[in-house]
């Protein structure tokens, strides 16, 4: 099984601030996905980075892969209430998740 | 609509009652996929389906079995519940498992 650490596991911060969540590993991935969740739902698919050094933007959140395919991390700027949620990486076509970051914006 | 569809959503049975959750996807997905979710562990993968009658265990597929007869339909079957299997449970579908996977609503199992 390929083990991805997240990194932090909680975060609260206030509205409007900028936050960064990080998802490592040791080994190279084909490609890595972030979801989102929410209490009793299933994940979402935010987004998929499938090259090395790419980075994605879905409005205020960036995403990036790492230049050797090790490692991701997903930028929010300007934190709403409204990202509050478990933010989840995944990897590989089998979908091994990390933890997850529990993130909790305050307004 | 595109969806992944798990029933029920909430479940209490009784130890050793067999019980099967039911996944269906309408998106003609080749990858399946089951997941427990638990606090402070996270989401597990149980058992994996690349196609029809293609199956492989996850990380914990102990005290689970599956089946994947036609493409759309991946059900989860504990033929004898116990209360370690007490759990938030998600199937998961994909055309290709690196464009991402879609995910049902969950079942909430309780075992007593």
């Amino acid at each position: 099984t390929q083990l991805l650490e997240q990194s932090p596991q909680f975060l609260s911060i206030q509205e409007g601030e900028n936050l960064t969540v990080y998802c490592n590993s040791s080994s190279v991935f084909s490609s890595l996905q972030w979801y989102r969740q929410e209490p009793g739902e299933g994940p979402v698919l935010l987004v998929t980075v499938v090259t090395g050094g790419e980075v994605k933007k879905l409005k205020r959140l960036t995403f990036q892969f790492g230049d050797a395919r090790k490692d991701s991390s997903l930028h929010i700027t300007a934190a709403q209430p409204g990202d509050t949620g478990l933010y989840l990486c995944a990897a590989s076509s089998r979908l091994t998740f990390g933890e997850g970051t529990q993130l909790t914006v305050n307004p | 609509e595109a969806q992944v569809t798990q029933n029920p959503r909430y479940l209490i049975t009784v130890t050793g009652k067999k019980l099967t959750v039911t996944c269906s996807q309408n998106m003609n997905h080749e990858y399946m996929s089951w997941y427990r979710q638990d606090p402070g562990l996270g989401l597990r993968q149980i058992y994996y389906s690349m196609n029809v009658e293609v199956t492989d265990k996850g990380d914990v597929p102990e005290g689970y079995k599956v089946s994947r007869k036609e493409k759309r339909n991946f059900p989860l079957i504990l033929e004898s519940p116990s209360p370690n299997q007490t759990s938030l449970y998600f199937c998961a579908s994909s055309l290709a498992g690196v464009l991402g996977y879609t995910f049902g609503s969950g079942t909430r199992l309780t075992v007593v």
